[in-house]
This record gives C-alpha cells, structure tokens and sequence, in this order.
C-alpha cells in the first residue's frame, strides 16, 4: 500500500462547479498535511496547509480526518485557471514529506 | 524575498557525460531536498539535507548519483556517466528546518540525456 495515495483523475468539470478530491495515507503518525498545486511543466506551488480543525481560503477548503486516515480538498465556483493537478502532501517523522501522485482537474468552459 | 532557484534550467547531455545541477536554497532555510519527477510521474524523493549534512540519502537511485552542500546554502547534485533513464525534472525544495514547516520548490532542472 502506498503511503499517500490519490485518485489520479482527471476529473472534468464545467465551470462554477464544486468539486471535492480526498487523499489517504496510512501512517497515523503524521503531523502536518499540505495540498500542493501543479500546473504543467511548473514546479508543485503550496496551495495550503490543512489543520486539525479544517481550514478555508477563498473558494478552497481542507478538511482533516485522523480517525480515517483522509484529508480533503474542495473547490467551490471552480474556474478556468484553477486547472492543474493537486497534490496531497504528508509529513513522516521530522524531515519527510510524502507527496501523492497527484489529481488531475480540468475545469471545462 | 527570493526563492528557491535552479540552475541550468535546461540541460540536455549525451549519454556518459557528467552533469551538475545547482540549487539555491531560501535564506535561511537549513533543510534542503532533492527530488526527481518524470514525465507524468509523481517526485521521487532523492536525498535529504540538514544544514550541510545528508542524513537521509535513501533516494538516490545509484552511486552515479551525489550531492553535496556547503557553508549551508548552495547545493549541488552530480550525476555521472548520465543513462538516457536520468531523463526528468531535478527539483529542489528548502524549508526553514524540515517538517513539519512548508517546502518551497525551485523550478527545477530539466534534464534530457540523449
């Protein structure tokens, strides 16, 4: 089982739409979780971190669920330029940090 | 302030050359990691630093591969007699002193071996 796993998508959606990506990892252990977007040929950019109590920014949410091993993004009135791949990131023990393969979404016109 | 950045940004050798590729971290940041992305692929964790130490090296995929920092800034990683399989992306990421503190990513080192 991989450490941090994603659904790679793609998921198309039209424009305004909300849409939801989860991402599982498996050692309880973690402290810290990040989503990461990517655009193509880019470098992964921090899109934010997600905290024990849920966190918002704009149009973006994350949630954390410890019990279930689960953290979440979810994109309300999505946009064009919100196309890319999103990245979940994970923290083991002091230093590592455990990226997912990543979600791709296409935002659709 | 500046960011992570990379040098070259492109880079193409032929096969059995050797090749360099320079990082510079944020000011400040202590902890510095190399990664590897192939095309479509997920990163590859490479190697691990802490100041000028590499604690964890786990990643590197042959001992064609190395790195070295100093005076706990500027990186380099090496690979010798580069394969047509070293083909990808080389990012580099620094964070104030490793997790949980966020990572800032350079734009990377595009590497095509011929």
């Amino acid at each position: 089982r991989k450490e941090v796993e994603q659904d790679p998508g793609p998921f198309n959606v039209p424009e305004g739409a909300t849409v939801a990506f989860n991402c599982t990892y498996s050692n309880s252990a973690s402290q810290s979780f990040f989503w990461y977007r990517q655009d193509c040929r880019k470098e992964p950019k921090l899109l934010m971190s997600v905290y024990s109590s849920g966190n918002e920014d704009g149009r973006f949410t994350a949630q954390l669920n410890r019990a279930s091993q689960y953290i979440s993004l979810l994109i309300r009135d999505s946009k064009l330029s919100d196309s890319a791949t999103y990245l979940c990131v994970v923290t083991s023990g002091t230093y590592k940090y455990i990226f997912g393969t990543g979600t791709r979404l296409k935002v659709l016109a | 302030g500046a960011g992570v950045s990379q040098s070259p940004s492109n880079k193409v050798t032929e096969k059995g050359k050797d090749v360099e590729l320079r990082c510079d971290p944020i000011s400040g940041h202590t902890a510095l990691y190399w990664y590897r992305q192939s095309l479509g692929q997920g990163l590859e964790f490479l190697i691990y630093f802490q100041g000028n130490s590499a604690p964890d090296k786990s990643g590197l995929p042959s001992d064609r591969f190395s790195a070295e920092r100093t005076g706990g800034s500027v990186s380099t990683l090496t690979i010798q007699r580069t394969q047509q399989e070293d083909s990808a992306v080389y990012l580099c990421a620094s964070s104030l002193a490793g997790g949980p503190d966020t990572q800032y990513f350079g734009p990377g080192t595009r590497l095509t071996v011929l």
